[in-house]
């Protein structure tokens, strides 16, 4: 069975300064992993995805995130947080063979000037 | 190019009354799906559909019923509105049918059951 935990629910950071948004995977089989965004009172915006092509995975405005089998985790970062990175962020899995996305709780990232 | 259009936004009802929230999409998707939004939960998944004439269940499907008779639309329909499903609701949908695609949302719907 999927599942997902992100395992903070508040993120604080200093503009400029690097950022970690952490999250953990259960999946059965080869998953797909994403990470989504959300600004206030907006829908979800995708950040970047892992589709069992190269676990290094790069996305928009700057963020990039590793897969890791064998901790079964898909953490988030960027070198440099800015002002309008403030945001909900989600970490969603979905299995091959699966017409079902799983999301995490959710992490709230708030920038500190 | 319009994406992944909600309507309402916003909505107000009764206990016990019935409303359909509206998803249309102009991309040709074959997936489409109905999540909600509640504080401290993520989105979870209402119902889903791989095509025209195809539904099924997700997560939390209790009082809620849906139906596909285009490709374009996937409306949502609250039989009897109880206070619990007060929620934001997102509508998503994505081409294809394996699970490598991104979901494509709405802006959302927010309703409010009194």
């Amino acid at each position: 069975a999927q599942s997902v935990t992100q395992l903070d629910s508040h993120v604080s950071v200093s503009e400029g300064t690097p950022v970690l948004l952490r999250c953990n995977y259960s999946s059965s089989y080869s998953p797909s992993l994403f990470w989504y965004v959300q600004h206030p009172n907006k829908g979800l915006q995708l950040l970047l995805k892992y589709t069992s092509a190269a676990t290094l995975v790069k996305g928009i405005n700057g963020f990039e995130a590793e897969f890791k089998k064998s901790e079964t985790s898909f953490h988030l970062t960027k070198p440099s947080a800015h002002m309008s990175d403030a945001a909900e962020y989600f970490c969603v899995v979905s299995d091959t063979g699966t017409y079902k996305y799983i999301f995490g709780t959710g992490t709230r990232l708030k920038v500190l000037a | 190019n319009a994406g992944v259009t909600q309507t309402p936004k916003f909505q107000v009802l009764k206990t016990g009354q019935s409303m359909t929230l509206q998803c249309a999409q102009d991309m040709n998707h074959e997936y489409m799906s109905w999540y909600r939004q509640d504080p401290g939960m993520g989105l979870r998944l209402i119902h889903y559909s791989v095509g025209a004439g195809i539904t099924d269940q997700g997560e939390v499907p209790n009082g809620y019923n849906v139906s596909r008779s285009t490709t374009e639309d996937f409306p949502l329909r609250l039989l009897s509105a109880a206070p619990s499903q007060t929620s934001v609701y997102f509508c998503a949908s994505r081409p294809g049918t394996d699970n490598t695609g991104e979901l494509f949302f709405g802006e959302g719907s927010r309703l409010t059951v009194l």
